[in-house]
């Protein structure tokens, strides 16, 4: 049982570059999500999937695009790369949404990426 | 709106000290309050959570946070603190009814020998 996995771990890109980061979760969550982590302002979502078949924006969508491939499986493309879009990116899933119940998000361990 | 504030970047304390890591928070509904710990180039891990009823919650490591509904905080503390303990702080909070985990900006905690 590995939890959330990413890749890669790191990455280096050149402005304009494309890339795209893979998230999968062996836990049998329904809801799947993508924050990125910049010093001094916590954690910040970029988008959430409720459900397989749904995305959804976040707070910082603008940049991104998503796609849920399957239940397990939640990826991050950035299609042209920014120096602000230097940050650490965490993929994390919960049993559901929110609403009934507590719903804890449990990450995976993340993804540095560097924009020159 | 919701948010969080955690009112201290850092904490230090000697290592067998009480530890306590400040977290306060606003929601217009009643909250889930939930605790997280990132060791350095590590995810985030779940510590301890609060849902309703006892004001006093336990987690893992020998955590425990108190829920404070009038001064509308969720401090994070334990008794007596390791050089292990070290790590960055997450304080998040959830309105009941709403999707949106908020986080606090985190707290660096450093437990000297």
């Amino acid at each position: 049982n590995a939890g959330v996995t990413q890749t890669p771990k790191f990455q280096v890109l050149k402005t304009g570059q494309s890339m795209t980061l893979q998230c999968a979760q062996d836990m049998n969550h329904n809801s799947m999500y993508w924050y990125r982590q910049d010093p001094g302002m916590g954690l910040r979502l970029i988008y959430y999937s409720a459900s397989e078949g749904t995305t959804d924006k976040g707070e910082v969508p603008n940049g991104y695009n998503v796609s849920r491939l399957n239940k397990r499986e939640f990826s991050l493309r950035l299609e042209s790369a920014a120096p602000s879009q230097t940050s650490v990116y965490f993929c994390a899933s919960s049993r559901a949404l929110g609403g009934q119940g507590d719903n804890e998000q449990f990450f995976g361990p993340g993804t540095r990426l560097t924009v020159l | 709106a919701q948010s969080v504030a955690q009112p201290e970047d850092q904490v230090n304390v000697a290592e067998g000290n009480p530890l306590t890591v400040k977290c306060t928070y606003s929601v217009s509904g009643n909250p889930y309050l939930f605790w997280y710990v990132q060791y350095p180039n590590r995810g985030l891990q779940f510590l301890l959570k609060y849902i309703t009823g006892d004001n006093l919650v336990k987690g893992s490591y020998g955590f425990e946070a108190e829920f404070n509904k009038s001064q509308t905080s969720f401090h994070l503390k334990k008794p007596s603190a390791l050089v292990s303990d070290s790590a960055l702080y997450f304080c998040a909070v959830r309105d009941r009814g709403d999707y949106k985990l908020s986080f606090g900006a985190g707290t660096t905690v450093t437990v000297r020998a």
